[in-house]
């Protein structure tokens, strides 16, 4: 039972570069979504998609693209890495039941120098 | 906007009950959540609350009262394991989308 399986794991960019953070889920749930976090700053939501072929912003979108590929697979893609955006990466799905209840992968460190 | 207030850390020792309180200000709302994340693992739901008054789940409480835009977390019987940072996270006007707060690093003593 993978549950939300996030890769790579770890990356290390040079700024300008570009990159894609893959997220595919196998509980069929029809939420997906893609937080950042930083030390002392909680979890910030980036984008999410409610459903298959809707996405959405969220608090921190500005450098960042989203695709929901369909209702397992929900990317991220930095078209631009700067160093600001050094960060981990989660993405994290639910079923859209009234429980508050995400999903989490387990995390994708990413460094920009 | 969004705003989640909770306390940066807290200590207690083995066997102790602790209170994580969080105060949250969202411009929709439908219930407040807890997690818990240990060190360099990644977040994990602990309880939900969609209307006012205490749930429990084992040595977990969770309180709400959306009047006051109040809710805690409740650890009984502190263990070792229970040391983490604790995060409330608010049910905003978007199905299933949360709001996090910035968290509580909770230490247990021996």
């Amino acid at each position: 039972n993978a549950g939300v399986t996030q890769t790579p794991k770890f990356q290390v960019l040079k700024t300008g570069q570009s990159m894609t953070l893959q997220c595919a889920q196998d509980m069929n749930h029809n939420s997906m979504y893609w937080y950042r976090q930083d030390p002392g700053m909680g979890l910030r939501l980036i984008y999410y998609s409610a459903s298959e072929g809707t996405t959405d912003k969220g608090e921190v979108p500005n450098g960042y693209n989203v695709s929901r590929l369909n209702k397992r697979e929900f990317s991220l893609r930095l078209e631009s890495a700067a160093p600001s955006q050094t960060s981990v990466y989660f993405c994290a799905s639910s079923s859209n039941a009234n429980t508050g209840e995400l999903f989490f992968g387990e995390g994708s460190r990413l460094t920009v120098l | 906007g969004q705003s989640l207030e909770q306390p940066s850390e807290v200590t207690a020792v083995e066997g102790a009950i602790v209170q994580i309180n969080c105060t949250y200000q969202t411009s929709g709302f439908y219930g407040l959540s807890w997690y818990q994340q240990h060190d360099g693992g990644a977040p994990t739901f602990l309880s939900y609350n969609a209307l006012d008054g205490l749930e429990e789940t084992g040595r977990f409480s969770s309180f709400l009262s959306r009047s006051d835009s109040y809710g805690y977390l409740l650890l009984q019987e502190l263990q070792m394991k229970d040391s983490a940072s604790y995060f409330c996270a608010a049910r905003g006007s978007t199905l299933g989308r949360l709001y996090f707060g910035r968290g509580t690093q909770l230490t247990v003593w021996p």
